[in-house]
């Protein structure tokens, strides 16, 4: 079946540092990728989407580009603040009429000042 | 306009118990969705309505979790009895079609003692 994987955290960085959080899936078809971020006491909430291979999307100064030959979906920022501190899920939609989520297990990142 | 809104957000309940946890999706929204997260693992899908019709519940674990949606508005998912590996977090999504951007809620700790 369709699964995603993703970094294990905790992640902690210094701000201004640069973030990678690793994620690769593996999925029949063409799926839709994206990335959920879940601050403290919230719901989660939608970061940034890619629908086809070599897509980037971006966000809140998020990229991720979707790499079909090598199953990835990495996500980078050239410089976090403290206030991206969250819980960043990796996730796929394989569609063709089966549209639920399929997440990785989520990475907690902490940037300290 | 209001997002999803889950009720309880807390639940602490023994084991035999019955546990009835409750989803206001976003007006409009005919498609919900419920999660589940169980500690240390991933968010795991349970099922999709669209409207009042259950889409797709493959991953409904058994028959001790039923999920309604009367009305194709606000859905309850019921619990009985609970087990202790029911404990997690319960998470509820809404969007406009199937293809859509899914909206999370901040979701239901549910602890089985």
């Amino acid at each position: 079946g369709d699964s995603v994987t993703q970094m294990e955290g905790p992640v902690t960085l210094s701000e201004e540092a640069f973030l990678t959080i690793n994620c690769t899936y593996t999925a029949t078809g063409y799926p839709s990728l994206f990335w959920y971020v879940q601050y403290p006491g919230e719901g989660l909430q939608l970061l940034l989407k890619a629908t086809k291979a070599d897509d980037k999307g971006s966000n809140k100064g998020f990229e991720a580009t979707y790499r079909k030959e090598t199953t990835s979906f990495h996500l980078e920022k050239g410089s976090v603040q403290v206030s991206d501190s969250a819980v960043y899920f990796c996730a796929l939609s394989a569609g063709a009429g089966s549209y639920q989520l399929t997440f990785g297990k989520g990475t907690k990142l902490s940037v300290i000042p | 306009e209001a997002g999803v809104t889950q009720f309880p957000s807390h639940s602490v309940i023994e084991k035999g118990q019955t546990v009835t946890l409750r989803c206001d999706p976003i007006s409009g929204h005919d498609n919900l969705y419920w999660y589940r997260r169980v500690m240390g693992k991933e968010i795991k899908f349970l099922l999709h309505f669209v409207k009042e019709s259950k889409q797709d519940e493959s991953g409904m674990p058994n028959n001790r979790f039923l999920a309604e949606r009367t009305g194709g508005t606000y859905s309850t998912l019921k619990v009985q009895p609970a087990e202790l590996e029911d404990s997690g977090v319960y998470f509820c999504a809404s969007s406009p079609g199937p293809r859509g951007e899914q909206f999370f809620g901040p979701g239901t700790r549910l602890t089985v003692l």
